[in-house]
Formats: structure tokens, C-alpha cells, sequence
């Protein structure tokens, strides 16, 4: 089954805990995404990566690192968490059409809340 | 900075009415123009997207459609059931277009 992974669907934690979001697809894509979501601003980018080794920031890039070893993977990483950190977490692939992204297809989703 | 703003933020309509959402955007390079439907408690999924080649785009009770003149797209459902109940999110392509630009979504709540 084609889909998108991520890793844990919830997390509590403390503030300066490092911690690593997984996210995972099965369908060969060259772009994924991560995003934030919090109430009333709708999906904000954090990175972005158009393949292997290739990684960009988006809109709100600030506390969090991300890396693209392998084309399946996009782990998100907070070295050092705060509770403005506290949001719904979305990983998404898409496959590339010419010169723009195509369907985006989103993972589950990940609560994460930092104390 | 190119942004997107999306309205109404809630949209009530009775079952069997039209419902229409309306994004503008800034980026006038911009060719891509997706909407995306997220239901309590799941992941955002694409329902239909339009490319600047076409002015409107239908999938049965669901269309979009595009002005690049005036820079903005609208999502309309027609027959409202209690099934299309849910937040819409419009994306728009800032520069390169591999960013996606979201709206603020839309909560939509079909009356019985």
C-alpha cells in the first residue's frame, strides 16, 4: 500500500530534550515536506527537500534541522525543544511534475507537546 | 512576501446548497493551484487542483476555478451532503514552485 509513515503519532516532553520525528514513504518520491499546524494559521513549511542531499528551508525553519540521506526518509530533528514547539507536525512526499510539486500526500500526523 | 489568504474562515450552509471558498494570492509566476480537504482528526488530502493552462477544472459535485487576472481561485461544491463537512485549504506556489503557500482553511459545516 502506497503511504506516507511517521513516527511517533504522539509525544510529550520536556524543554531541551532532544527528539527525532521519523517520516517515511513507499512511493519514490523526490519531494518531501515537513509542516506545522496550529489553529487558525493553517500549514506552515519548516523544510523541504526536492531529493537526496538537496534540503531547503521554508517558512518557519527556526529550531529544527532535517536531513535526506536516503530518498525514502526525512526525519525532522529539534535539538533543543521549547513549548512554542507544541504543534500537529505533517510529513508530506509528492512526486515532481516539470516544474512544480503534484499531489502531496501527507502522513498521519504528529502531536507534539512540549512542557 | 507572496502569501495566500483564503475566506470565509467558516462557511455554514444548509445540506443541498452551493458552498464557494475563495483564495487569492500574490505571486504572479505562480501555475499551480491545489485544495485540500482535512476531515477531525486526519490528515489533509487533495481533492482537486487546477494548473494556469485551464480557467476551471470539475470532478462531479466539486469545482475549481482560476482568474490569473485577478489572482485568484475558488473552490465551489454544489448538493452539499454532511460528508463534505470539514476544513478546505487552498496552496499556491511561491517562486521556484516546489513551495507551497496555504491559506488559513476554511471550516465548512453543512446544516441538516
Amino acid at each position: 500500500e502506497a503511504q506516507v509513515t511517521q513516527n511517533p503519532r504522539y509525544l510529550i516532553t520536556v524543554t531541551g530534550k532532544k527528539l527525532t520525528v521519523t517520516c517515511s514513504q513507499n512511493m519514490n518520491h523526490e519531494y518531501m515536506s515537513w509542516y506545522r499546524q496550529d489553529p487558525g494559521l493553517g500549514l506552515r513549511q519548516i523544510y523541504y527537500s526536492m531529493n537526496v542531499e538537496v534540503t531547503d528551508k521554508g517558512d518557519v525553519p527556526e529550531g529544527y534541522k532535517v536531513s535526506r540521506k536516503e530518498k525514502r526518509n526525512f526525519p525532522l530533528i529539534l535539538e533543543s525543544p521549547s513549548p512554542n514547539q507544541t504543534s500537529l507536525y505533517f510529513c508530506a512526499s509528492s512526486p515532481l511534475a516539470g516544474d512544480s510539486t503534484d499531489t502531496q500526500y501527507f502522513g498521519p500526523g504528529t502531536r507534539l507537546t512540549v512542557l | 512576501g507572496e502569501n495566500v489568504e483564503q475566506h470565509p474562515s467558516t462557511l455554514s450552509v444548509q445540506e443541498g446548497d452551493s458552498a464557494v471558498i475563495k483564495c487569492t494570492y500574490s505571486d504572479s509566476a505562480s501555475n499551480y493551484f491545489p485544495w485540500y480537504k482535512q476531515e477531525l482528526g486526519k490528515r489533509p488530502q487533495l481533492i482537486i487542483d487546477i494548473r494556469s493552462n485551464v480557467g476551471e477544472k470539475k470532478d462531479q459535485r466539486i469545482a475549481v476555478t482560476l482568474n490569473k487576472t485577478a489572482k485568484h481561485f475558488s473552490l465551489h461544491i454544489t448538493e452539499t451532503q454532511p460528508e463534505d463537512s470539514a476544513v478546505y485549504f487552498c496552496a499556491a506556489p511561491r517562486g521556484s514552485n516546489y513551495q507551497l503557500i496555504w491559506g488559513a482553511g476554511t471550516k465548512l459545516i453543512i446544516k441538516p
